[in-house]
């Protein structure tokens, strides 16, 4: 079983402040991906990361992947409350010619005004 | 609004009844993603299929059965339901099949197995 272990599990700060989510897995990724879930709905995609030490960002969120291609990290700059929500990381990888998506449990993060 | 559709939004039914939910994929989608979201093991993968086959196989219990119709969209059974099954159970389309698709997701079906 692949697993993607994500820290912190929860996270709780004001407006303004900076955090980093990790992402980390003992196995190898054909590529990782980052999703925002809110409350009652689906997750959404925000990121996919494939290559090792890729950098990618989107406004102020950065994402990254490392070089073996076994973690990521997204850092959030100056957060705002509509930040808040479940940031879950997934991998697939390889398995008898389909590739088997992978979850972590997520990081819930709460910002507050 | 993701393009993903999924009924019923919320089914309460009693331990060994039978259950369908159905998810409609965004338009031009030939994959299709099933999901289990519950508290203590997050979201679990089940089942994929594209184009109508099964694709790819996760944590998906022998009581729980899919399949995608040729209008592409899919139906998950769930059988023998036991409390434990009281989870969130996602649909997601993808215009293909590979790691790199960008997985659209449903609102959910929330069931709830008394």
């Amino acid at each position: 079983t692949q697993l993607l272990e994500q820290s912190p599990q929860f996270l709780s700060i004001q407006e303004g402040e900076n955090l980093t989510v990790y992402c980390n897995s003992s196995s190898v990724f054909s590529s990782l991906q980052w999703y925002r879930q809110e409350p009652g709905e689906g997750p959404v995609l925000l990121v996919t990361v494939v290559t090792g030490g890729e950098v990618k960002k989107l406004k102020r969120l950065t994402f990254q992947f490392g070089d073996a291609r076994k973690d990521s990290s997204l850092h959030i700059t100056a957060a705002q409350p509509g930040d808040t929500g479940l940031y879950l990381c997934a991998g697939s990888h390889a398995s008898g010619g389909s590739y088997i998506p992978t979850f972590g449990r997520g990081t819930s993060l709460i910002v507050h005004p | 609004d993701s393009g993903v559709t999924q009924t019923p939004k919320h089914l309460i039914t009693a331990t060994g009844q039978r259950v369908t939910l159905r998810c409609s994929p965004r338009s031009g989608d030939l994959s299709v993603y099933w999901y289990q979201q519950s508290l203590d093991q997050g979201l679990q993968f089940l089942i994929q299929y594209y184009n109508g086959e099964e694709r790819a196989k996760g944590n998906i219990l022998e009581r729980f059965s899919a399949q995608q119709f040729p209008d592409l969209h899919s139906e998950l059974n769930l059988s023998s339901l036991e409390l434990g099954d009281s989870a969130l159970y996602f649909c997601a389309s993808s215009a293909s099949s590979g790691p790199r698709e960008t997985q659209y997701f449903g609102p959910g079906t929330r069931l709830l197995v008394l």
